[in-house]
């Protein structure tokens, strides 16, 4: 099992470029949440997913993030126009079930400049 | 309502001690509460977790002590080692049916040699 992977690992972007942000969860996981780490808010829940379907999104700063899953094994995480603000680390999760033992990927860095 | 407060939010022990961190919650319909661990660059990993009908589950030298009346639970890392220097996060799942995760704001462990 390999994992959560989320691509890429690190990103740099100047202001006002779109980013995308990719996250493939583990097999048979039917729940995935997208979340992002700052110092100054912690852990922040953006939007999660379940079996593929947009559960909740009241997380999502504004407009300019969007997220699908088309499939079970693919999500994006879309920032458009990209701000200063908007550098952070961006995290998928997954979990098989009701949120039992989320296994987060190793994140996404980026940086707005 | 919604919220996790975490204290403190950084803690230095030395080794062979005993790190205690604390978390509150509101939100009598909370009912599950993990604790996850995250090294510099990694993805948060699941460390322990208790139900709020046991007040208290070991594994190894991690203990959560669970007070459902005072809605307080804290996580001890008895014989602290430098390899247990890491970030701690106590989250509660906000519903059964979705499995979403409301984290506390994090502590950071420094455990000196």
């Amino acid at each position: 099992d390999a994992g959560v992977i989320q691509s890429p690992r690190h990103e740099v972007t100047e202001m006002g470029q779109e980013v995308t942000l990719r996250c493939k969860p583990i097999s048979g996981h039917n729940s995935l949440f997208w979340y992002r780490q700052t110092m100054m808010r912690g852990l922040e829940l953006l939007i999660y997913f379940n079996n593929n379907v947009p559960i909740d999104d009241s997380g999502m700063p504004e407009d300019r993030f969007s997220a699908k899953m088309p499939n079970a094994s693919f999500s994006t995480l879309k920032i458009q126009p990209s701000e200063p603000r908007d550098s952070a680390v961006y995290f998928c999760a997954s979990s098989h079930g009701q949120g039992y033992g989320y296994t987060f990927g190793s994140g996404t860095r980026l940086t707005v400049v | 309502q919604q919220q996790v407060k975490q204290s403190p939010q950084s803690l230095i022990v030395q080794k062979g001690g005993i790190s205690i961190i604390n978390c509150a919650y509101e939100n009598t319909a909370f009912d599950y509460f993990p604790w996850y661990q995250q090294f510099p660059g990694k993805g948060p990993a699941l460390l322990i977790a208790i139900r709020p009908d046991v007040s208290e589950k070991k594994e190894g030298r991690f203990t959560i002590s669970f007070n459902k009346s005072a809605k307080q639970f804290s996580l001890h890392i008895m014989d602290s080692q430098p390899g247990d220097s890491a970030t701690y996060f106590c989250a509660a799942r906000g519903s059964s049916n979705t499995g979403k995760l409301i984290f506390g704001q994090g502590t950071t462990l420094q455990v000196k040699p």
